[in-house]
């Protein structure tokens, strides 16, 4: 069974703070999703990271997957109040099956 | 265009009742997938259509019926539901390229669902 752990759970900070949430495994992925969800709707796709040490910019924020393609890190800059959210990492290997982490409830508080 | 859309976006229903939850794609994708997430939980894979085909079942009681009528269309058909069954159903498709190296899943908005 692939785990992928991800940190921390909450996170409560003040507007114009930077973040970070990490998405750890043991296990290898081809491919790693990160989503953002609110409330009552369906996560959005945010980037998919494919190249071990690959590094994508989406405005203020910052994807990150690492060398050995077993973990990844999303950095916001200058965090504000339309940040708040639930910040999911997805890990994909063949067969369909995603693995999710637990989620990173954020709260950017004006 | 990465539209995956849903409907109906709320459904309130008894354990007595019989209801369908629709899910559309019009991305050509030809993988389309099931999920079941409670409040502030990941979502949990229910089941996977490859190429209009059921591939993957996990070990979903038999009230939760797949149906996936063409490429574009996917249901779930509910029957004597549970309360515990209330929660928020995601539908999402991937491209499912064989052999490609990533099959990244687009998420519909949801089904807020109530059993009563």
């Amino acid at each position: 069974t692939q785990l992928l752990e991800q940190s921390p759970q909450f996170l409560s900070i003040q507007e114009g703070e930077n973040l970070t949430v990490y998405c750890n495994s043991s296990s290898v992925f081809s491919s790693l999703q990160w989503y953002r969800q609110e409330p009552g709707e369906g996560p959005v796709l945010l980037v998919t990271v494919v190249t071990g040490g690959e590094v994508k910019k989406l405005k203020r924020l910052t994807f990150q997957f690492g060398d050995a393609r077993k973990d990844s890190s999303l950095h916001i800059t200058a965090a504000q109040p339309g940040d708040t959210g639930l910040y999911l990492c997805a890990g994909e290997n063949s067969g369909s099956r995603l693995t999710f982490g637990e989620g990173t409830q954020l709260t950017v508080n004006p | 265009d990465t539209e995956v859309t849903q409907t109906p976006k709320h459904l309130v229903m008894g354990m007595t009742n019989k209801k369908s939850l629709k899910c559309e794609q019009h991305m050509g994708h030809r993988a389309m997938y099931w999920y079941k997430q409670k409040a502030k939980k990941p979502p949990e894979l229910m089941f996977v259509y490859s190429y209009e085909k059921l591939s993957i079942n996990e070990s979903v009681p038999s009230r939760f019926s797949p149906e996936c009528p063409n490429s574009s269309l996917l249901n779930l058909h509910l029957h004597a539901l549970q309360p515990e069954d209330s929660a928020l159903y995601l539908c999402a498709s991937s491209q499912r390229l064989a052999g490609g190296p990533t099959d990244t899943q687009y998420f519909g908005p949801g089904t807020r669902l109530t059993v009563l």
